[in-house]
């Protein structure tokens, strides 16, 4: 089984300060880790995603995460937060099950406040 | 424009009602999810289809119905809806793994089902 911990539900940051939203998963086979964005009243998008590769990983608007194995861990980090950066965030992991279907965890999500 | 659509977007209705929900995707994916996302925005897959077969089911009450018209279709009934039934309901889309494409997963905008 796995699973995906986001241990904090709301992170509260000053616009243009930098952030670092958590995510920790287990899963006993290699997986594919995803960071999802859900804006106020809408789907989730694709954020970012490792699927191999190079560790680190970048977004179009600056966000970046870097897949840690050992620390079995995929940070997402923003050096410089803008005030249209405030929503929830997902991290989710993907393992794929017999017959190739892919089946994914989504984590709690943590909120992101950007204060002005 | 190609997207994942879902209908209705709000859905208010009394307890012992039955309800469907709509979805549709246009970007020629093969499979298919319904999540439930509740009020701490908790997001869990109920259900997964791959070319109009089911391949996952996650204790889900059996008053849940899926059904796939076609790939492009996956429709949500419920049966005798309960209070605890409220919530968003996200559907979403996906290549199957191994295509050689990324399994990102392109949500709806969510259909949120209020049960009074």
């Amino acid at each position: 089984a796995q699973s995906v911990t986001q241990l904090d539900s709301q992170v509260p940051v000053f616009e243009e300060a930098p952030v670092e939203l958590r995510c920790n998963y287990s899963s006993s086979v290699s997986v594919y880790l995803f960071w999802y964005v859900q804006y106020p009243n809408q789907g989730l998008q694709l954020l970012l995603k490792y699927l191999s590769g190079s560790t680190l990983v970048k977004s179009i608007n600056g966000f970046e995460a870097e897949f840690n194995k050992s620390q079995t861990s995929f940070h997402l980090r923003k050096p410089s937060v803008h005030i249209s950066d405030t929503a929830e965030y997902f991290c989710a992991v993907s393992d794929f099950r017999s017959g190739g279907y892919q089946k994914v965890t989504f984590g709690t999500g943590t909120k992101l406040q950007v204060i002005p | 424009d190609t997207a994942v659509s879902q209908t209705p977007k709000y859905l208010v209705t009394q307890m012992g009602n039955d309800k469907s929900i709509k979805c549709e995707q246009n970007l020629g994916h093969d499979t298919m999810y319904w999540y439930k996302q509740d009020s701490k925005k908790f997001l869990k897959i109920m259900f997964s289809y791959n070319n109009k077969e089911l391949i996952i089911n996650e204790t889900v009450p059996n008053r849940f119905s899926p059904k796939s018209p076609d790939k492009a279709h996956l429709n949500l009934h419920i049966n005798s809806l309960e209070l605890g039934d409220s919530a968003v309901y996200f559907c979403a889309s996906s290549t199957r793994p191994g295509t050689g494409m990324h399994n990102e997963q392109f949500f709806g905008p969510g259909t949120r089902l209020t049960v009074l």
